[in-house]
């Protein structure tokens, strides 16, 4: 069965620690990958997408195809970094949404 | 562009009444989705369009009806409430279905009693 798995449902750190959120798929196929994220009382939006190969707000995400993972980190958190953020692997027109990791970020 | 927006914000049923989420996009996006959000669960999918006059079932679609008569809104129905269906729920847009993001709408929190 496809399925995403994101193990942590919350992790806390003080500004300045690096980050990793974890996320570790089981799909058939190579599925595309993309993390959202979900600040308070905000809508869910795009964080980043593998395709694109891109760094949003200091975040990256390396997939890793033997490991199946698809990990988010951040080398120095922010405060503004706190919120709730989903991994979602791409299959046939629709994302699979793990059940989110809370990322606090403390002074 | 307002983007997606949905309609009500809040909602407070009894089991057993009836009730109609609307969603809507202006930016003539072809593919809609409905998604149910629950503490521990993350997002669920429920139904969702990959354009108008078109419906397909997602994750967890028992209990919901959906209609795509406009391509600019995708509803969602509850024949029969049940408080188990006391969640957010959250509606989503997109050019394609592919690799394209997807824009959520602000969310509806429904109340079942």
């Amino acid at each position: 069965a496809q399925r995403v798995t994101q193990p942590e449902k919350l992790l806390s750190v003080f500004k300045g620690a690096p980050v990793e959120l974890k996320c570790n798929y089981s799909y058939s196929g190579s599925p595309e990958l993309f993390w959202y994220v979900q600040y308070s009382r905000q809508r869910l939006q795009l964080l980043l997408r593998h395709i694109s190969r891109e760094s949003i707000k200091g975040f990256t995400a390396d997939l890793n195809k033997g490991e199946t993972s698809f990990h988010l980190k951040k080398p120095f958190a922010q405060e503004e970094d706190s919120a709730m953020y989903y991994c979602a692997p791409h299959n046939t027109d629709k994302l699979i949404f793990g059940t989110g990791t809370r990322l606090q970020v403390f002074p | 562009n307002a983007g997606v927006t949905q309609t009500p914000k809040f909602r407070v049923l009894k089991t057993g009444q009836s009730m109609t989420l609307l969603c809507a996009q202006d930016m003539n996006h072809e593919y809609m989705y409905w998604y149910r959000q629950d503490p521990g669960m993350g997002l669920r999918l429920i139904h969702y369009s990959v354009g108008e006059g078109t419906t397909a079932k997602g994750e967890v679609p028992d209990g919901y009806n959906v209609s795509r008569l406009k391509k600019q809104n995708f509803l969602l129905g509850l024949e029969s409430a049940a408080p188990s269906q006391t969640s957010v729920y959250f509606c989503a847009s997109s050019y394609d279905g592919d690799f394209y993001e997807q824009y959520f709408g602000p969310g509806t929190r429904l109340t079942v009693t």
